[in-house]
């Protein structure tokens, strides 16, 4: 199966907010109701910030907010701060346990 | 506290065979699927597949079908990644990660990685 597809790069000033699309198939995506975003800072294992779709593990701020409409999935951050700054990638289930990652956005806090 | 422990860096040649390793503690490693998870040098994720500790049900990503063998210790908790003959192109990092077993599917913890470089 193709990756999900992503912008590559998007940047906010602190404070401000930033959606990321995650754009995939009626066989991923818009499918199943089991999209995660991962975060991963620059030489670091990645962390799942948002899981199906809309809902963070505890200790997640709740400035990160996951949404889906059709075959796109969304990650909203709120309020950016400096940490925020990593590189961020969706995950879709795509039935008969194969999952498929989007090809990673860049965000910048300017 | 649960972690997923990897083995270290390799450096190897095409042609080798490797063998990586991912070890769980802090909860019941037979409860849980483990994934491989490529990252090549500046690119995004893959996910190579999954096994399941219990039993070592596996299911591979097509496009890593017949390149990789997943493989488990249960008595020692660890899953294992191998190589029968190595490529320049699986230069890579390579993280397990910890799939969860509720109803929810999203990977909860990683590993730190495994960076396997390949080079003549």
């Amino acid at each position: 199966q193709s990756a999900l597809t992503q912008p590559r790069s998007v940047s906010g000033s602190p404070g401000q907010s930033v959606t990321i699309s995650c754009t995939g198939t009626s066989s991923d995506v818009g499918g199943y109701n089991y999209v995660s975003w991962y975060q991963q800072h620059p030489g670091k294992a990645p962390k799942v910030m948002v899981y199906d779709v809309n809902k963070r593990p505890s200790g997640v701020p709740d400035r990160f907010s996951g949404s889906k409409s059709g075959n796109t999935a969304s990650l909203t951050i709120s309020g950016l701060q400096a940490e925020d700054e990593a590189d961020y990638y969706c995950c879709s289930y795509a039935g008969s346990y194969t999952w498929v990652f989007g090809g990673g956005t860049k965000l910048t806090v300017l | 506290e649960v972690q997923l422990v990897q083995s270290g860096a390799e450096v190897k040649k095409p042609g080798d065979s490797l063998k990586i390793s991912c070890e769980g503690s802090g909860y019941t490693f037979t409860s849980n699927w483990i994934a491989w998870v490529r990252q090549m040098p500046g690119k995004g994720l893959e996910c190579m597949g999954l096994i399941f500790p219990r039993d070592s049900d596996t299911r591979y990503s097509p496009s890593f079908q017949g390149q990789v063998t997943f493989s488990v210790d249960k008595s020692i908790s660890t899953a294992y990644l191998q190589w029968s003959s190595l490529k320049a192109s699986d230069t890579a990092m390579y993280y397990c990660a910890r799939h969860v077993n509720s109803g929810d599917l999203y990977f909860d913890y990683w590993g730190q990685g495994a960076l396997v470089t390949v080079s003549s």
